[in-house]
């Protein structure tokens, strides 16, 4: 069974200080998707990694991914509180047709 | 683009009345998804269709779950009878031929509650 597995579930940080998120998978894929979802939003597509290796940035986000290790990361640099959501990854297991599994999801909370 | 456009944005209903949710996805995405979302399963895909065709269901949960894309810009999912466990935020979204570069968009979604 594939287990799409994110760690930390929850994560209280302050503003300013660095952490990173982490995304494990069982399966062979080589097509990862980052999302962020805000209480009571819908889920807003934030990095696409498409090859091992990828390495993706945007702002104060950073995503890679190890295929070869089953495992991508979200870093976050310099925290600030707009970056309170709930991240999820996702795995694409069906050899790019059309079937995403997403991780439980990642509650990040920057406190000011 | 309007986006996935998803109504209603709210629904309660009685426990064993039929509840459908509605999707209109992007115009020229080859695909379509629902999903599900609750505190304790997390996101699960419940079926996607390809060019109007399901491809996989094998995520619904039980025959009291229908969907149905009668043409590339409608869909509707389902719930007849509803039970409380239902209850949940219920999203749809679309993705182009070639998804895989892309991912999904989301519409964004629809609470229901069952009571």
């Amino acid at each position: 069974e594939l287990k799409v597995e994110q760690n930390p579930l929850f994560l209280s940080m302050q503003e300013g200080k660095n952490y990173t998120i982490y995304c494990n998978y069982s399966t062979t894929s080589d097509r990862l998707y980052w999302y962020r979802q805000d209480p009571g939003k819908s889920l807003e597509s934030l990095f696409v990694l498409l090859s091992n290796g990828a390495v993706k940035q945007e702002g104060r986000l950073m995503a890679s991914l190890d295929t070869k290790a089953r495992l991508s990361t979200l870093h976050i640099t310099a925290a600030v509180h707009d970056l309170s959501a709930t991240y999820f990854c996702a795995v694409d297991i069906s050899g790019n047709t059309g079937k995403l599994i997403f991780g439980q999801g990642t509650t990040l909370q920057v406190k000011p | 683009d309007a986006g996935v456009i998803q109504s209603p944005r709210h629904e309660v209903t009685e426990m064993g009345q039929e509840v459908t949710l509605r999707c209109k996805p992007i115009s020229g995405h080859d695909y379509l998804f629902w999903y599900r979302q609750t505190m304790m399963r997390g996101l699960e895909l419940l079926i996607y269709f390809n060019n109007n065709v399901p491809i996989d269901d094998s995520g619904m949960p039980e025959d009291r779950f229908s969907a149905k894309m009668p043409n590339a810009s409608f869909s509707t999912l389902k719930i007849q009878p509803s039970e409380p466990r239902d209850s949940a935020v219920y999203f749809c979204a679309s993705s182009p031929l070639g998804w895989g570069n892309y991912g999904y968009t989301f519409g964004s979604g629809t609470r229901l509650t069952v009571v």
